[in-house]
C-alpha cells in the first residue's frame, strides 16, 4: 500500500535558522511527489512536483529534493511568513487510472522573529 | 480569477441528518476532486470527476456518500444519514486536464463538518 510519512510533526525555528523537513514514501512506481503548503483555515497550496531521484526544485527560500525513498524540503533563512503546515503527497502506479494523491500528515512549521 | 469556492464553510448537524456540501471549481477546470481530513489524520482522497463523469470513486467511505457534478460545472457531496465519524474537513480541488501530470491542484478552503 502506498504510504507517506513526514517528520518531524512540528518544528520551531528562529528567523534565519535554516532546516529541513523530511518526507519518506513507499509507493509502487512513483509518478510524482508533490509538496504543498497549508495555512490555518485554508486549503493546501501547490509548491513543487518532483518526478525522479536527483531532481531538485527551488522557490524563494524553499528547495525540494528527491531520492528513491524520500524527499526533503530545505528552508533557508526562514521568515515568520514561512510559518505553515507543509504537506507531502505522492502519486503511484496503482492510481494510474486516476490522479489520486496520497498525503502525509504534514509538518507544522513555526518561525519566530 | 476566482479560486475554488466551497459552501458552507462550517456545518453542524445531528447524527442521522443530511448535509450537502457544494464546490465551485475554477472555470475551465475539467478535473474536480473531493478529499477529506479527519481530525489528526492525513488528507484522504474521496473521488475524482473528469467533467461530469466519475473517474475514480474508490475513496468514498460507503453508500451514505453521494457525489454529483452537474453538467461538468459545480459539484455536490451529500452525506445521508450522517454519522459521528463523518466529522472532518472536506476539501474540493480542481485542475486543468493539461496539468494533470504536474499535480498542481487548486484547493478550496474546505467545508468543516461537525456531526453531534
Amino acid at each position: 500500500e502506498d504510504q507517506v510519512t513526514q517528520s518531524p510533526e512540528a518544528l520551531r525555528l528562529q528567523e534565519g535558522e535554516s532546516s529541513s523537513l523530511n518526507c519518506s514514501y513507499t509507493v509502487s512506481g512513483l509518478r510524482g511527489l508533490f509538496w504543498y503548503r497549508q495555512d490555518p483555515g485554508k486549503g493546501p497550496e501547490f509548491l513543487f512536483t518532483l518526478y525522479s531521484a536527483g531532481e531538485e526544485k527551488e522557490k524563494e527560500r524553499l528547495k525540494a529534493t528527491l531520492t528513491k525513498k524520500e524527499s526533503f524540503l530545505h528552508i533557508t533563512a526562514p521568515k515568520p511568513e514561512d510559518s505553515a503546515t507543509y504537506l507531502c503527497a505522492v502519486r503511484g502506479v496503482r492510481s494510474y487510472n486516476t490522479d489520486k494523491l496520497i498525503f502525509g500528515t504534514g509538518t507544522r512549521l513555526q518561525v519566530f522573529p | 480569477e476566482a479560486g475554488v469556492t466551497q459552501f458552507p464553510s462550517h456545518s453542524v448537524i445531528e447524527k442521522g441528518q443530511t448535509v450537502t456540501l457544494r464546490c465551485d471549481p475554477i472555470s475551465g477546470h475539467d478535473n474536480l476532486y473531493w478529499y477529506r481530513r479527519v481530525m489528526g489524520k492525513e488528507i484522504k482522497f474521496l473521488l475524482h470527476f473528469v467533467k461530469e463523469s466519475k473517474q475514480d470513486e474508490s475513496g468514498m467511505p460507503n453508500n451514505r456518500f453521494l457525489a454529483e457534478r452537474t453538467g461538468g460545472t459545480y459539484s455536490t457531496l451529500k452525506v445521508q444519514p450522517a454519522e459521528l465519524e463523518d466529522s472532518g474537513v472536506y476539501f474540493c480541488a480542481s485542475s486543468q486536464l493539461a496539468k494533470t501530470r504536474e499535480g498542481e491542484l487548486f484547493f478550496g478552503e474546505g467545508s468543516r463538518l461537525t456531526v453531534l
